[in-house]
């Protein structure tokens, strides 16, 4: 079972910061996703990334797939309340059934 | 447009009672899987379809059974309860093979007691 590490666990920060969270591999991934969900509520799709080093931008949130795609990252521009949530990244190793999650980064931010 | 239609919402078991979780889909998608999700764990895929009668085992299936006899359905069977089997359950589908978003349900809250 491939290993998708994402850090920090846990985040608590104020309105207005800004926040990076990491997701590690030593596998070589087609694709990553990045997936938001909320108390109660199945994951959401936010981003899918497929090219090493490509950046998306989505608002206030800016993706990046590293350059060997093992790894890739989420950086939130000051955080607003309703950025709170668990953000999860999942790799794609060459089909549906080979989709490993992350552990997941709680983000809670305070106004 | 409803998306992925899990229920129940929540349900409490005894140990070696047997149920069934219901999924539904209106997304006319082939794929479709069933994900445990534990405290640090992560999404844990328990089985999966790629199409109405195809089904195959992911990485914990032991417990539970599936099976998919239309594109929209795929209910997902506990045999005999085990405490160990507490836990959120997600059913999910998507419309790719590969580089491909899963969309999923609103989840099942299960306690086995």
């Amino acid at each position: 079972t491939q290993l998708l590490e994402q850090s920090p666990q846990f985040l608590s920060i104020q309105e207005g910061e800004n926040l990076t969270v990491y997701c590690n591999s030593s596998s070589v991934f087609s694709s990553l996703q990045w997936y938001r969900q909320e108390p109660g509520e199945g994951p959401v799709l936010l981003v899918t990334v497929v090219t090493g080093g490509e950046v998306k931008k989505l608002k206030r949130l800016t993706f990046q797939f590293g350059d060997a795609r093992k790894d890739s990252s989420l950086h939130i521009t000051a955080a607003q309340p309703g950025d709170t949530g668990l953000y999860l990244c999942a790799g794609d190793n060459g089909g549906y059934q080979k989709v490993t999650f992350g552990t997941g980064t709680k983000l809670q931010v305070i106004p | 447009n409803a998306g992925v239609t899990q229920t129940p919402k929540f349900q409490v078991l005894k140990t070696g009672q047997s149920m069934t979780l219901q999924c539904a889909q209106d997304m006319n998608h082939e794929y479709m899987s069933w994900y445990r999700q534990d405290p640090g764990m992560g999404l844990r895929l328990i089985h999966y379809s790629v199409g109405a009668g195809i089904t195959d085992q992911g990485e914990v299936p032991n417990g539970y059974n599936v099976s998919r006899s239309t594109t929209e359905d795929f209910p997902l069977r506990l045999l005999s309860a085990a405490p160990s089997q507490t836990s959120v359950y997600f059913c999910a589908s998507s419309p790719r093979w590969v580089n491909t978003e899963a969309f999923f349900g609103q989840g099942t809250r299960l306690t086995v007691v």
